[in-house]
């Protein structure tokens, strides 16, 4: 059974720092691995989405890496920002209809 | 760029009342999802669509219904409301091919 972990739950860094956020999970036979974002009282915005091919992918400050064989992702943020502020939640599927969530990591950027 | 749109994005029930939470999305997916989401336990699914006419039961249907009423279109129903199912919904849309997700804003629903 596939079960997604991320760790810390909870994350506090001054602005300017470069971080990452870990998602790791068990069954390494997975189709994709999406990174979300999701600030207070809102919905999931899909941030970075990796194909099971993929080793990484980038969107501006964003870069995603993928270990299928280590069943580890890395979400990196370059040069954080208090408007980076907000829970990141990782899902991964093998390619059937079901998505495994992460818990989250709830991210504060301070000023 | 509507994306997914939920309705409505808040509601208060008293328990036994019934309602139905509407969802549609504009990017021409075949699949749609239903999730509830709640404190420490993550993202759970209610039920999953496939394609227009198909339903499936998730990992906790009971107390829900769902129609896929068109291509566009996926509501959840809650026929007689229980303070449990006090929570924050989500519809999702899947893109065919790659697996992305795509999710509305939510709906909040309190049941007294």
């Amino acid at each position: 059974k596939q079960e997604v972990t991320q760790i810390p739950a909870a994350l506090s860094v001054p602005e300017g720092e470069n971080l990452v956020l870990n998602c790791s999970f068990t069954d390494s036979a997975i189709y994709n691995l999406q990174w979300f974002r999701q600030d207070p009282g809102k919905g999931l915005t899909s941030l970075l989405l990796i194909q099971s091919s993929q080793r990484e992918q980038t969107s501006g400050r964003l870069n995603a890496s993928l270990d299928k064989s280590s069943g580890r992702s890395t979400l990196y943020i370059a040069a954080s920002q208090p408007g980076d502020s907000a829970t990141y939640l990782c899902a991964v599927t093998s390619g059937t209809y079901k998505y495994i969530f992460g818990t989250g990591t709830r991210l504060k950027v301070l000023a | 760029n509507a994306g997914v749109t939920q309705t409505p994005k808040f509601q208060v029930l008293k328990t036994g009342q019934s309602m139905t939470l509407q969802c549609a999305q504009d990017m021409n997916h075949n699949s749609m999802y239903w999730y509830r989401q709640d404190p420490g336990m993550g993202l759970r699914l209610i039920y999953y669509s496939a394609s227009e006419g198909t339903t499936d039961k998730g990992e906790v249907p009971n107390g829900y219904n769902v129609s896929r009423l068109n291509k566009r279109e996926f509501s959840l129903r809650l026929e007689s409301a229980a303070p449990s199912q006090t929570s924050v919904y989500f519809c999702a849309s899947r893109r065919y091919g790659t697996g992305e997700l795509f999710f509305g804003e939510g709906s909040r629903l309190t049941v007294l």
